[in-house]
């Protein structure tokens, strides 16, 4: 089945050492997307890649990175993850053409849970 | 002010019962609305599309009032697989640069008991 994957499923890291958290889907969707969610909050957006054009958010922090090195694969990177930054981090993708006609579903994978001690 | 807000709940309710969540969202120009379910430590999944006209599926019924900036959710018969996160989502489509970007209410808490 078609599907998009996160791996791990729980990442523990040490205050200030740098995590990726890596994304992959078999969907073939050019747009993938970083959410951070923290516990009895709404998923916020950190950022997305359009095909291979990055776009962050505003209120993003430096801390946190991407990169999306093939269609398949993407990645977050947290430099110096401090205790704020443990939530579940959710990639989702969808596939978006243009012209755009009709927004796509975005399809969410299962999530990585990050704790940081 | 939040661009999407809903009643954190939670809704406590009996097998069988109707029960109905609203939300209300800032953007006018927003474009796309949905509604998704969030099961505890699981990932977002769509639950349905809402359109201008109302939709139904099944014993769910969203309906959209534009001039008040406002969705709902009307989950008939309820059972107990119902009991999830239900999240209210929004797509300002043209204010985001044409970008397919989603805004994620922080959702209401259903759980349905025996």
């Amino acid at each position: 089945d078609a599907m998009v994957i996160q791996n791990p499923r729980y990442q523990v890291t040490q205050f200030g050492k740098p995590v990726t958290l890596s994304c992959s889907q078999t969907l073939n969707h050019n747009v993938m997307y970083w959410y951070q969610q923290k516990s009895s909050q709404a998923p916020k957006l950190l950022f997305h890649y359009y095909d291979k054009d990055f776009n962050n958010e505003a209120d993003t922090p430096d801390n946190f990175q991407s990169r999306r090195p093939n269609t398949s694969f993407c990645f977050l990177d947290i430099r110096s993850p401090g205790l704020g930054d443990a939530a579940m981090y959710l990639c989702a993708t969808s596939r978006d053409l243009l012209p755009r006609r009709a927004v796509e579903t975005q399809y969410f994978g299962p999530g990585t849970r990050l704790l940081v001690l | 002010r939040k661009e999407v807000e809903q009643d954190p709940g939670p809704f406590n309710v009996p097998e069988g019962a109707t029960v109905a969540f609203n939300c209300t969202y800032s953007n006018s120009a927003s474009q796309s609305f949905f509604w998704y379910r969030q099961d505890c430590r699981k990932e977002p999944k769509l639950l349905m599309s809402v359109y201008s006209s109302g939709n139904e599926d099944g014993r769910f019924t969203a309906q959209l009032n534009r001039a008040s900036q406002y969705i709902s959710l009307l989950i008939r018969d309820s059972k107990l697989s119902d009991s999830a996160t239900y999240l209210c989502v929004v797509n300002p489509y043209l204010l985001s640069g044409g970008y397919n970007k989603l805004i994620f209410g922080a959702g209401t808490r259903l759980a349905v008991h025996p």
